[in-house]
């Protein structure tokens, strides 16, 4: 069974503090997605890392995938308010067709 | 454009019966994923087809489960009978290639009492 292990579950912090969230598995994906997701809602896309060692970024959000590709790491500058929601990692995984395995999710709330 | 769309939003059953969830995918996507997310826990695959064909059903937990694509358009995902362990949130997702992006519907919460 493969699993992507989040970290951490939850995490509250203040306006312009920093913060890293981390995935991790024991398989290697083919590519992996970062979403954020509201209430109510599904799923939005943040960005997918496709190659060992991809650093990306987006605005205040870096993004980056191990050299093995079975990790990840999302870090956010300056958190803000904004930036309160639930973010999940997903790996996709090569099976003849492409299976997404997700992680359980890191929900952030930033106080102003 | 409108985004993928999911039918109804919230479902309410007893145990023993059924319920049919809809999903409608983007215009034009041959791809379409259903996912659930029990509570407390990750989001997890179910299935995917490619226009009205299973690729994947790996994910599917059991044989009261019945996913449908007839005509490679919306699709429909079925539990007869429901039992407890099945609430959660379904969602419904699609893409225009494999490896493009996957586009999510709202769920459908599903509680069976």
């Amino acid at each position: 069974t493969q699993l992507l292990e989040q970290s951490p579950q939850f995490l509250s912090i203040q306006e312009g503090e920093n913060l890293t969230v981390y995935c991790n598995s024991s398989s290697v994906f083919s590519s992996l997605q970062w979403y954020r997701q509201e209430p109510g809602e599904g799923p939005v896309l943040l960005v997918t890392v496709v190659t060992g060692g991809e650093v990306k970024k987006l605005k205040r959000l870096t993004f980056q995938f191990g050299d093995a590709r079975k990790d990840s790491s999302l870090h956010i500058t300056a958190a803000q308010p904004g930036d309160t929601g639930l973010y999940l990692c997903a790996g996709r995984i090569n099976t003849g067709g492409f299976k997404t395995i997700f992680g359980a999710g890191t929900r952030l709330f930033v106080k102003a | 454009e409108a985004g993928v769309t999911q039918f109804p939003s919230h479902s309410v059953i007893e145990k023993g019966q059924t319920v049919t969830l809809r999903c409608d995918p983007i215009s034009g996507h041959d791809n379409l994923y259903w996912y659930r997310r029990v509570m407390g826990k990750e989001i997890k695959f179910l299935l995917h087809f490619v226009k009205e064909s299973k690729q994947d059903e790996s994910g599917m937990p059991n044989n009261r489960f019945l996913a449908e694509r007839t005509g490679g358009t919306y699709s429909t995902l079925k539990v007869q009978p429901a039992e407890l362990e099945d609430s959660g949130v379904y969602f419904c997702a699609s893409s225009p290639g494999q490896v493009a992006e996957q586009y999510f519907g709202p769920g459908t919460r599903l509680t069976v009492t």
